[in-house]
């Protein structure tokens, strides 16, 4: 099955800096790659994905990139402010196979000082 | 209002008892999944379901049981063969083949 990893497990930033978080998969038939935020006490909620069609994906801030070679994929987030500070799951997925289901990473506690 | 419902929120069950959790939505998603979190664990899945009366099992499945007889209901139980139940659950669903996943607010169980 498909396994997950993600770097780092924790990261901490000043204001303004970017922030950068890495995952590989291992299922090279995986093709949907979403990004999840987990504020404390909250659900995580998708803050962007990305198919194996395309390189790069941007919404305002953030974005990600993949490479389907290698089998990674980052989140890269810019001028960074305090209310990113969450977990940041990443996720994969079969989109056209019979058993769709969605393998997380472990997540990344970032945490952004002002 | 749509969405997707977990219930209780907070759970304490005795040591050796079954216990129940509730998921509902309202989404028509024909996909539905139970996640374990724990810290430093990220989302491991338990069990998922992608059409009414058919289920599999997730990565740690053991100890827990699911049912899916309604589109909009996946609940999950844990049982007494569950060594470790203390935990936060989520529950998501989606449509199927790549689509955004709506998770639940979670129902924290903790063993008494």
């Amino acid at each position: 099955g498909e396994n997950v990893e993600q770097h780092p497990s924790t990261l901490s930033v000043q204001e303004g800096d970017s922030a950068v978080i890495k995952c590989t998969y291992s299922d090279s038939a995986s093709n949907y790659f979403p990004w999840y935020k987990q504020e404390l006490g909250k659900r995580p909620q998708l803050i962007i994905d990305i198919r194996s069609n395309v390189g790069e994906k941007k919404d305002q801030r953030i974005a990600v990139t993949l490479n389907k070679t290698a089998k990674h994929f980052s989140l890269h987030i810019t001028e960074t402010q305090p209310e990113d500070s969450a977990v940041y799951f990443c996720a994969a997925s079969n989109s056209g196979g019979s058993n769709y289901k969605l393998t997380f990473g472990k997540g990344t506690l970032l945490t952004v000082n002002p | 209002d749509g969405g997707i419902t977990q219930s209780p929120k907070y759970l304490f069950r005795k040591e050796g008892q079954n216990v129940t959790l509730s998921c509902e939505q309202n989404l028509n998603h024909d996909a539905m999944y139970w996640y374990r979190q724990d810290p430093g664990q990220g989302l491991r899945l338990i069990y998922y379901s992608q059409i009414v009366n058919d289920f599999q099992k997730g990565d740690i499945a053991e100890g827990y049981s699911v049912s899916r007889e309604k589109k909009e209901s996946f609940p999950l139980t844990v049982t007494s063969a569950q060594k470790n139940p203390t935990a936060f659950y989520l529950c998501a669903s989606s449509g199927l083949g790549g689509a955004e996943a709506f998770f639940g607010q979670g129902t924290r169980l903790t063993v008494v």
